[in-house]
């Protein structure tokens, strides 16, 4: 157990509809990152926060897909209007100061059917 | 981009044995680390090495860097069943951590 605690572990839903992911960060860790990663691939980098401003988004981001964290602890990530392509393993971590060891979760593995 | 390329891709040896995985990268750096990833679950940090460190050990690996070369090694000794996973280096700049597609180690008992 790393700290790093993402809900739910898995999710699966129909094309088209909404998905909201949680990630709950090590407490004194104020960078929180969110991944994605599909089969024999590396993690993908999505976005990342450094308290609750979120400070990059990658452009592989598409308008779909949301992410907040309100109050500089947890976050969120919503997926809106699924498709079968989104389907994949989304990962959170966390780090204290930048170029740190990086703490992850154990990810919510999403399938869209 | 601080993206590491790890290679090689797949690397299947028997228990005992060492493995070794490499990692190139592109730009200038202030750390790089390792992760692994058993299957289906989160990275694990294994270890950092500093832009201005040549060489770590944690146990039985061994990490090395060299920046004029913009490449890494980790090496694992007296392999076991159970260091079987992806292994992943993200070169560590100002930016959030970038990996690549990993290696995909087996040992075989």
């Amino acid at each position: 157990d790393t700290g790093v605690s993402q809900n739910p572990r898995h999710k699966i839903t129909k094309r088209g509809q909404n998905v909201t992911f949680r990630c709950d960060p090590i407490s004194e860790h104020n960078r929180l990152y969110w991944y994605r990663q599909t089969l024999g691939q590396g993690p993908e980098f999505l976005t990342y926060f450094q308290n609750e401003a979120q400070l990059e988004k990658s452009r592989l981001l598409s308008d779909r897909f949301s992410a907040e964290r309100p109050k500089g602890s947890f976050s969120t990530l919503e997926i809106q209007r699924t498709e079968q392509g989104d389907s994949a393993m989304y990962l959170c971590a966390t780090t204290g100061a930048v170029g740190t060891e990086a703490f992850f979760g154990q990810g919510t593995r999403l399938t869209v059917v | 981009s601080q993206q590491g390329e790890e290679d090689p891709q797949a690397l299947s040896i028997q228990e005992g044995e060492n493995a070794t995985m490499n990692c190139s990268y592109k730009t200038s750096i202030n750390n790089l680390q390792w992760y692994r990833q058993n299957s289906g679950r989160g990275l694990v940090h294994l270890i950092l090495i500093r832009s201005n460190e040549r060489e770590k050990h944690s146990g039985r690996l061994r990490v090395t860097l060299d920046t004029s070369k913009k490449s890494s090694s980790l090496l694992i000794t007296a392999s076991r069943a159970a260091d079987t996973a992806s292994y992943f280096c993200a070169p560590s700049g100002n930016t959030p951590l970038v990996f690549g597609k990993g290696t995909r180690l087996s040992v075989i008992a």
